[in-house]
């Protein structure tokens, strides 16, 4: 069984400065997909980032950037440029399209931006 | 845009009640889910759907079934509510083989 483990429950950064997530898993799998989904206050919860686990390169999608550490099943959230908009809970996620798409979400983390 | 629709943003139902929530999405997408979000805990998968009248338990289904009867509804039944079941439910939908899940806005369920 596949598990995802978000151990910090809450940070808070300054705006405007970085400051990083971070997410463990364990899995037998060699083929999988990890995520980074954002929940703001209003509750949409939105995709923020997704990593391949067959690419070796990290994911980049402007101010969110991912370092994926397969060997060590570690799969951490980098925000630069902290905006009071990213005040949100961040949860971290694990798929394997061998069990049809299903979602394994870690307890998340709620970020607090401060302006 | 991926359109994902729930009935209701809040519900307030007694012990004991059957309890109905709809989700509706317009992209056609084959894989529907719900899930239940509670503090600490994250989001826990309740049911799933990969077609039409087919569905697969998640990992916490006790005390829930499902009903999908069309492509674009998926429904989440509390056959006979109780106080634990007091919880945010999300739906998602996907595309076959597709990873991306969409998420509706959530119902926030009180059994009281």
């Amino acid at each position: 069984a596949q598990t995802v483990t978000q151990s910090q429950p809450e940070m808070s950064v300054q705006e405007a400065e970085t400051v990083t997530l971070s997410c463990t898993y364990d899995t037998s799998e060699n083929n999988y997909y990890l995520f980074w989904y954002k929940q703001p206050p209003s509750r949409q919860m939105i995709l923020v980032i997704r990593q391949e686990a067959y690419k070796q390169q990290n994911a980049t999608e402007n101010r969110f950037s991912v370092n994926f550490q397969k060997a060590a099943k570690s799969f951490s959230l980098k925000i630069s440029d902290s905006q009071l908009g990213d005040t949100a809970m961040y949860f971290c996620a694990f798929m394997t399209l061998l069990r049809g798409s299903k979602l394994t979400f870690g307890k998340g983390i709620t970020l607090s931006v401060r302006p | 845009d991926v359109k994902v629709t729930q009935s209701s943003r809040y519900l307030v139902k007694r012990t004991g009640e059957k309890v109905f929530l709809e989700c509706v999405q317009d992209m056609d997408h084959e894989n529907m889910f719900w899930y239940r979000q509670d503090p600490g805990l994250g989001l826990r998968l309740i049911y799933f759907s990969y077609d039409v009248k087919m569905k697969e338990k998640g990992d916490i289904p006790e005390g829930y079934s499902v009903s999908r009867e069309k492509k674009e509804r998926f429904s989440l039944i509390l056959e006979s509510a109780s106080t634990n079941q007091t919880s945010m439910y999300l739906c998602a939908s996907t595309p076959r083989g597709k990873d991306e899940q969409y998420f509706g806005p959530g119902t926030r369920l009180t059994v009281t």
